[in-house]
C-alpha cells in the first residue's frame, strides 16, 4: 500500500525558504520508473504542478518556479525534500505530495496523494 | 488563466447523465498527451478517477468514464448521485512550457 506525507513549517515570512519534506512508503526508489512529485494548491484555486524527481534522480521544475525550487531525494530514508527559496504571501496554499505511475504505452500521472499541508506566508 | 479550460460549474438531477469538458490545444492535449481527471471533495486531497484518457483505477464507480477527441478530452458521469458532488480536474502535460498543466476546475452540483 503506497502512502505518502508531507511535513514542514506551517508558517513562514516573506523571503524566507520553505522546506517540505514528503515521507513515503510502499514503494522504492530502487524500482525503474517511480517518481515523485510536488503540487500545490491555493485556497480556492485548481492544482499547480511544482516539480517532481525519477528514480534515475532526473529532475523537473515548474517552468514559472524553476529558479526558486530544488527537489532532492534520500532513497536510504524513502522520503523526498522540496525547497522553494523567496517565498512571498501568493506562495499560500496547500503543498501535495504525490506518487507518479506510467501507463503502458502512456504517460506518467499522480495516483496516489498525500493529505497535504497547508502552509501559510505571512509576517 | 489555466492552460486546461473547464467550466467553472455543471449541474444535473440525480440519476441524469452528465459531461464535464476540459479544451487545450495542440501543445498538449492535441499532442497525443494523455488526460487525466481528479475528484476533489472540500478539505481534502485530489483524488485520480480517470487516467490515460479513459482508464479507472481500481476502485472507481464504473458510472464514470473519460473520453479524448482532438485538443478537447471529457468526463461523463451516468446516474449522478448525491455524492459526486466535488470540484473535478482535468490535467495533462504540455510540451512548450514542459508542464504538467491542471484545469481550472469544475465544481458539479446534484440537483
Amino acid at each position: 500500500q503506497i502512502t505518502l506525507k508531507e511535513s514542514g513549517p506551517t508558517l513562514v515570512k516573506p523571503k524566507q525558504t520553505l522546506t517540505l519534506t514528503c515521507f513515503f512508503s510502499g514503494f522504492s526508489f530502487t524500482t525503474r520508473g517511480v517518481g515523485v512529485g510536488w503540487v500545490r494548491q491555493p485556497p480556492g484555486e485548481a492544482p499547480e504542478w511544482l516539480a517532481l524527481i525519477y528514480w534515475d534522480d532526473d529532475k523537473y521544475y515548474s517552468s514559472s518556479l524553476k529558479s526558486r525550487l530544488t527537489i532532492t531525494r534520500d532513497t536510504s530514508r524513502n522520503r523526498v525534500v522540496l525547497t522553494m527559496a523567496n517565498m512571498d504571501p501568493i506562495d499560500t496554499g496547500t503543498y501535495y505530495c504525490v506518487h507518479l505511475s506510467k501507463r503502458d504505452h502512456g504517460d506518467y500521472y499522480f495516483d496516489y496523494w498525500g493529505q497535504g499541508t497547508l502552509v501559510t506566508v505571512s509576517s | 488563466q489555466s492552460v486546461l479550460t473547464q467550466p467553472p460549474s455543471v449541474s444535473g438531477a440525480p440519476g441524469q447523465w452528465v459531461t464535464i469538458s476540459c479544451t487545450g490545444s495542440s501543445s498538449n492535449i492535441g499532442a497525443g498527451y494523455d488526460v487525466q481527471w481528479y475528484q476533489q471533495f472540500p478539505g481534502t486531497a485530489p483524488k485520480l478517477l480517470i487516467f490515460g484518457n479513459n482508464n479507472r483505477p481500481s476502485g472507481v464507480p464504473e458510472r464514470f468514464s473519460g473520453s479524448k477527441s482532438g485538443t478537447s478530452a471529457s468526463l461523463a458521469i451516468t446516474g449522478l448521485q448525491a455524492e459526486d458532488e466535488a470540484d473535478y480536474y482535468c490535467q495533462s502535460y504540455d510540451r512548450v512550457s514542459g508542464n504538467w498543466v491542471f484545469g481550472g476546475g469544475t465544481k458539479l452540483t446534484a440537483l
